[in-house]
């Protein structure tokens, strides 16, 4: 399979939270990322977890690290029509290279 | 902070001419930039690694003599598409690392992209 899986997509209604999962196959990834891509953009960092963490928090984003099963999540909590974009998880290899998912595309229906 | 920048932000040209696109890092230094390409509906492919003062290192695959990579400074890193063909087209992103320091998380930081049509 493919080194980051992600699903390819998710709806949710307005104000429900959002779950968005990862998998990835290399343990050694130290460092990892949810990036956020609206239409026409780049990516906007949104949060990165460290591989010795299993959560971290930043206001509606949960991340959630289970490094045993390689599994990662991002929780957005009251999800708003803005939230619409595509998520892409990645992981970092030991060349700082990022290598990422196929991405999420979160619709949030009003 | 950690603000990067790709100009032009779309670009239309002819079949057969180079096209030159800069990335910079605005508020901070950027030893490493990193050359995506991404495809309609699809993730971002990484080209090639930027280094400042050296070479780049390019991925397998793409051609090192059509995609000219430049990081002639700390905050400015350049790719020329030459001789562009309609399958060159594609949207391109540029990313550099910011350093943290003390936190140990190299982080990178993603321009807006540059949306490149040859006609």
């Amino acid at each position: 399979g493919e080194d980051v899986e992600q699903s390819l997509f998710l709806s949710v209604r307005e104000g429900d939270s959002s779950v968005i999962n990862c998998t990835y196959t290399d343990s050694s990834s130290t460092y990892l990322y949810w990036y956020k891509q609206e239409p026409g953009a780049g990516l906007q960092l949104l949060t990165y977890i460290f591989s010795n963490m299993d959560m971290k928090q930043d206001q509606r984003l949960t991340v959630l690290l289970n490094k045993k099963d390689k599994h990662l999540s991002l929780r957005i909590a009251d999800t708003q029509t803005g939230d619409s974009a595509i998520y892409f998880c990645a992981r970092m290899d030991s060349s700082y290279k990022l290598i990422f998912g196929s991405g999420t595309r979160l619709l949030v229906r009003p | 902070g950690a603000v990067v920048s790709q100009h032009p932000s779309r670009v239309i040209c002819k079949s057969g001419t180079s096209v030159k696109i800069e990335c910079r890092s605005l508020d901070f230094q950027a030893t490493t930039m990193f050359w995506y390409r991404q495809f309609p509906k699809q993730s971002l492919m990484l080209m090639a690694t930027s280094n400042e003062g050296s070479k780049a290192t390019y991925e397998q695959g793409v051609e090192k003599d059509k995609f000219l990579i430049n990081h002639a400074s700390l905050t400015l890193s350049t790719l020329t598409v030459t001789s562009a063909h309609p399958e060159d087209s594609s949207f391109y992103i540029c990313s550099a690392i910011l350093s943290t320091g003390t936190s140990g998380a190299d982080t990178q930081y993603f321009g807006p992209g540059t949306r490149l049509t040859v006609l």
